[in-house]
């Protein structure tokens, strides 16, 4: 059974940077073909990708926001870390992680965490 | 705005049948990437619904269905129940700008 839960602040200082890690189970992100998201949703908005990492060490980045992000894993902890620097009150969101996997082809999302709302206010 | 164009909202009576769709461009959907689709009920995490396009997941009721045509896809509830009011997400993967997954706006289904 594939498990995945995200912790961190729920609340931020504008300028300041956001730690969040994703603690799963069920699965390793050491074996081929697997990998873990970040994804983000403003209050009444939108889903947004963010970034990617994969067994390799493959990351990716959402373009208009690579500057600011960076994921990192410690597969022997089960977790994957995601920084985000210089927040600002527009990054207000609840912040999800997914796990990812190839099967027969097809790359996708399929387990979700149940997010966590980060609120950026001084 | 979001790369993959939904529409804001659909609405149906209980046993209708409902479709969303998802206009992308040559550059994600065109361009012969999968579409997916999840399904966000209030206060909820994201469900996957159907991937690969046209797949189901174990557990997903076949009154959901997905295609994909050209630069297009679509999501088809049929037997529409009141419990399927929620949001729903298409997602794909847009080549342009280094290579991005992108997710559409968003559609909330109204039951009515």
């Amino acid at each position: 059974q594939i498990t995945l839960k995200e912790s961190g602040p729920t609340l931020v200082k504008p300028t300041q940077t956001l730690t969040l890690t994703c603690s799963f189970s069920g699965f390793s992100l050491s074996s081929n073909g697997v990998g873990v998201g970040w994804i983000r949703q403003p209050p009444g908005k939108a889903l947004e990708w963010l970034a990617l990492i994969y067994w390799d060490d493959d990351k990716r980045y959402s373009p208009s926001l690579k500057s600011r992000l960076t994921i990192t894993k410690d597969s022997p902890k089960n977790q994957v870390v995601l920084t985000m620097t210089n927040m600002d009150p527009v990054d207000t969101a609840t912040y999800f992680c997914a796990h990812r996997e190839v099967y027969g082809g097809h790359d996708y999302f399929d387990y979700w965490g149940q997010g966590t709302l980060v609120t950026v206010s001084s | 705005q979001s790369v993959l164009t939904q529409p804001p909202s659909v609405s149906g009576a209980p046993g209708q049948r409902v479709t969303i769709s998802c206009t992308g461009s040559s550059s994600n959907i065109g361009a012969g990437y999968d579409v997916h689709w999840f399904q966000q009920l209030p206060g909820a995490a994201p469900k996957l619904l159907i991937y690969g396009n046209n797949n189901r997941p174990s557990g997903v009721p076949d009154r959901f269905s997905g295609s994909k045509s050209a630069t297009s896809a679509s999501l088809t509830i049929t037997g529409l129940q009141a419990e399927d009011e929620a949001d729903y997400y298409c997602q794909s993967y847009d080549i342009s700008l280094s290579g991005s997954e992108v997710f559409g706006g968003g559609t909330k289904l109204t039951v009515l």
